[in-house]
């Protein structure tokens, strides 16, 4: 119940392109939501955060998408860059504290 | 200033050697957060502190030992390390332990046992 499941592995996307990756939850506890982007030989850096009360939030050209009632959470970037080569988790967060329950991660290579 | 930083950036160490990772921030933050990274893993908690108390312990072995000896400063001491402890050590700090609060990562420590 404390998993989240994302998918997929690994994304190799053409430079313009929109990449998608999507998260599952089971506990309906979480109450915080917030996609981080690791680049090699650096922590993860908050990229994009949804509170389970808003369906979808938008900042440049990275949107999250929520389902509340499938329990589900998807990341978009659009026009993507070379620059977004990364690792991306997303994460969750139950109600009462802090405490970050990362997904699997997700390595996305974008080609020129 | 949003920085958390780190030292040191590489440590090997040997099975019974005793080593330290410090962390540090100078946001006025006051939850701070030790994770562990494997090789193409997630970070995974091992401790939070939540205005300088160890508020939470993900069952981490004793062989790790966390210390906040300020608001602003984390200690991870390591004593009689495994092989299988290999990993990257991150540090993280938010304005508060209450959900939603933005965790700042630092870059890690990439720790090596021998």
């Amino acid at each position: 119940q404390q998993q989240v499941k994302q998918s997929p592995q690994s994304l190799i996307v053409q430079k313009g392109g929109i990449s998608i990756i999507n998260c599952a939850y089971e506990n309906t506890a979480f109450d915080y939501f917030p996609w981080y982007q690791q680049f090699p030989g650096k922590g993860p850096a908050l990229l994009i955060a949804i509170r389970p009360d808003v369906s979808e939030k938008k900042e440049g050209r990275f949107t999250i998408s929520f389902n509340k009632s499938a329990k589900q959470f998807s990341l978009h970037i659009m026009d993507s860059q070379p620059g977004d080569s990364a690792t991306y988790f997303c994460a969750a967060s139950p109600g009462g504290y802090n405490k970050l329950i990362f997904g699997a991660g997700t390595r996305l290579a974008v080609h020129p | 200033d949003t920085e958390v930083t780190q030292t040191p950036k590489h440590l090997v160490m040997g099975m019974t050697n005793k080593k330290s990772l410090k962390c540090e921030q100078h946001m006025g933050h006051r939850a701070m957060y030790w994770y562990k990274q494997k090789a193409k893993k997630p970070p995974e908690l091992m401790f939070v502190y939540s205005y300088e108390k160890l508020s939470i312990n993900e069952s981490v072995p004793s062989r790790f030992s966390p210390e906040c000896p300020n608001s602003s400063l984390l200690n991870l001491h390591l004593h009689a390390l495994q092989p299988e402890d290999s990993a990257l050590y991150l540090c993280a700090s938010s304005q508060d332990d209450s959900p939603g609060y933005e965790q700042f990562f630092g870059p890690g420590t990439r720790l090596t046992v021998l």
